[in-house]
C-alpha cells in the first residue's frame, strides 16, 4: 500500500530555515506528481506548492514563493520542501500529497497523505 | 477562487447530511472532496466531481453544477464525524490548488 513518510519538522525560530522530507514506498515514486499541503492549528487545509513527476514544472502558493523550495530525488523515492526565511504564519502540519498523475493539473486530485509533520515557528 | 462552505452542519444519526461548496460557475471545473476526522490525515471521498473511491461507502455521493458542488452523505453514521473539504484546481497561467474552509459535520 501507498505509505507516505514525512519528518524533519520542529521548532524553529522566526527567520531560520528548515527543510522537510517525505519517504514514499508502494508506488512508482518516479511516475507521480507530488505536493506539499499545509494545516495551521485548528485552521483549514492550505495548498503549498507542487511538483511534477520528473521535477520539470514546480508552483508555489503566493505567500511562499520565493521562501520555499520544492524539489525531488527520485533515486531516493522522497520529496522535499525548503523553507527559509520562516515566519509565525508557517506554524502547521505539513503534508506529503500523491497527486493522481503525473503533472496534477486539470482535473488531478490528491489520492494519498501522509500523517504530516509539525513545524512550529516561535522564538 | 474562492470555494465557500457552511463552517458547520449537525445532523442525526441516520439522516441525510448535505455540505455545500460555493464558487463563481464551480460546475465547469471538477470537484474533489476530502474528509478529515479529528487527528489524522485527509482522506479523498469523491473525485470527478461523482466518483467513489475503492473503500468509501455508497452512501457518500456528490453532485456539481452553476455556482454550487454538494456532498450528501446518506444514513448518517457516528463515525462520519469530521471535517469535510472540497477541492478544485484554478488557473492554467498561474496553477493553484484551492481548498473550501472546510465544514465540520456533527452527527447528533
Amino acid at each position: 500500500q501507498v505509505q507516505l513518510v514525512e519528518s524533519g519538522g520542529g521548532v524553529v525560530q522566526p527567520g531560520r530555515s528548515l527543510r522537510l522530507s517525505c519517504a514514499g514506498s508502494g508506488f512508482t515514486f518516479s511516475n507521480s506528481a507530488l505536493l506539499w499541503v499545509r494545516q495551521a492549528p485548528g485552521k483549514g487545509l492550505e495548498w503549498v506548492a507542487t511538483i511534477s513527476h520528473d521535477g520539470s514544472n514546480k508552483y508555489y502558493t503566493d505567500s511562499v514563493r520565493g521562501p520555499f523550495s520544492i524539489s525531488r530525488d527520485n533515486s531516493k523515492n522522497t520529496l522535499y520542501l525548503e523553507m527559509s526565511n520562516l515566519r509565525a504564519e508557517d506554524t502547521a502540519v505539513y503534508y506529503c500529497v500523491k497527486a493522481s498523475d503525473a503533472y496534477c493539473g486539470g482535473d488531478c486530485f490528491l489520492v494519498d497523505w501522509g500523517q504530516g509533520t509539525l513545524v512550529i515557528v516561535s522564538s | 477562487y474562492v470555494l465557500t462552505q457552511p463552517p458547520s452542519v449537525s445532523v442525526a444519526p441516520g439522516k441525510t447530511a448535505t455540505i455545500t461548496c460555493g464558487g463563481d460557475n464551480i460546475g465547469g471545473k471538477t470537484v474533489h472532496w476530502y474528509q478529515q476526522k479529528s487527528g489524522q490525515a485527509p482522506v479523498l471521498v469523491i473525485y470527478y466531481d461523482i466518483e467513489r473511491p475503492s473503500g468509501i461507502p455508497e452512501r457518500f455521493s456528490a453532485s456539481n453544477s452553476g455556482n454550487t458542488a454538494t456532498l450528501t452523505i446518506s444514513g448518517v453514521e457516528a463515525g462520519d464525524e469530521a471535517d469535510y473539504y472540497c477541492q478544485v484546481w484554478a488557473g492554467s497561467d498561474h496553477p493553484a490548488w484551492v481548498f473550501g474552509g472546510g465544514t465540520t459535520l456533527t452527527v447528533l
